[in-house]
């Protein structure tokens, strides 16, 4: 079983819907919750991480974390087509460059304008 | 301010010849990485280098591959025989001193796309 799991989609929406994205994980020993977008052809690029429980706003996306169920999601509102990637979720034990990040395995989004 | 760059960006070689990708990170960061993604799935650490130094090198497999760092800038990561199963995106990343931030958010370049027929 994988540390952390991911369904990879793919999920097609249209434009405006909201998007939920999710995340498993079985080490409870993660405390960094990352969100990466990753363009066809390009690096990952972080979109928010949350530090342990909670929720965290920025702009149309929200990321949510739930430690008791070791469950992580990602919203995104009001979807444009250029939200159209693949949405890696990835988890830490700690935020110094010591402590390996790891990654789902993607799902790949598509906005239907 | 420039990005992680890689290049070369697309590389098609035969299987049991050799390879090199190269990178050159951000201006001022320390620590680099070197990641393998399959298809369809995420990420995986090689290695990582603060500054000059190795420091995480567990899941490099050191029989055919190497990778340096010289002056703590630039990096080079080899990989000699090429394996059909290499075939895969070569990502580098870096990021600065975790001393100097909170969080350590790591850059990714575009990836080098490897492909071994």
């Amino acid at each position: 079983q994988k540390e952390v799991e991911q369904d990879p989609g793919p999920l097609s929406v249209p434009e405006g819907a909201i998007v939920s994205l999710n995340c498993t994980y079985s080490n409870s020993a993660f405390q960094y919750f990352m969100w990466y977008r990753q363009y066809s052809r390009k690096g990952p690029e972080l979109l928010m991480y949350t530090y342990s429980s909670g929720n965290k706003e920025d702009g149309r996306f929200t990321a949510q974390v739930d430690k008791s169920s070791k469950y992580i999601s990602l919203f995104i509102r009001d979807s444009q087509p250029s939200d159209s990637a693949t949405y890696l979720c990835a988890m830490s034990e700690g935020y110094s460059s010591a402590s390996k990040i790891i990654f789902g395995s993607g799902t790949r989004l598509s906005i239907r304008p | 301010e420039a990005g992680v760059v890689q290049s070369p960006r697309y590389k098609i070689i035969e299987k049991k010849q050799p390879v090199a990708f190269w990178c050159n990170p951000i201006s001022g960061h320390n620590t680099l990485y070197w990641y393998r993604q399959n298809l369809g799935q995420g990420p995986e650490l090689l290695i990582r280098y603060e500054n000059e130094e190795a420091v995480d090198d567990s899941q490099l497999p050191k029989d055919r591959f190497s990778a340096e760092r010289l002056k703590g800038v630039d990096s080079t990561l080899k990989i000699q025989p090429a394996e059909l199963g290499d075939s895969a995106v070569y990502l580098c990343a870096s990021s600065l001193d975790p001393r100097q931030t909170s969080y350590n958010e790591q850059f990714f370049g575009p990836g080098t796309r490897l492909t071994v027929l």
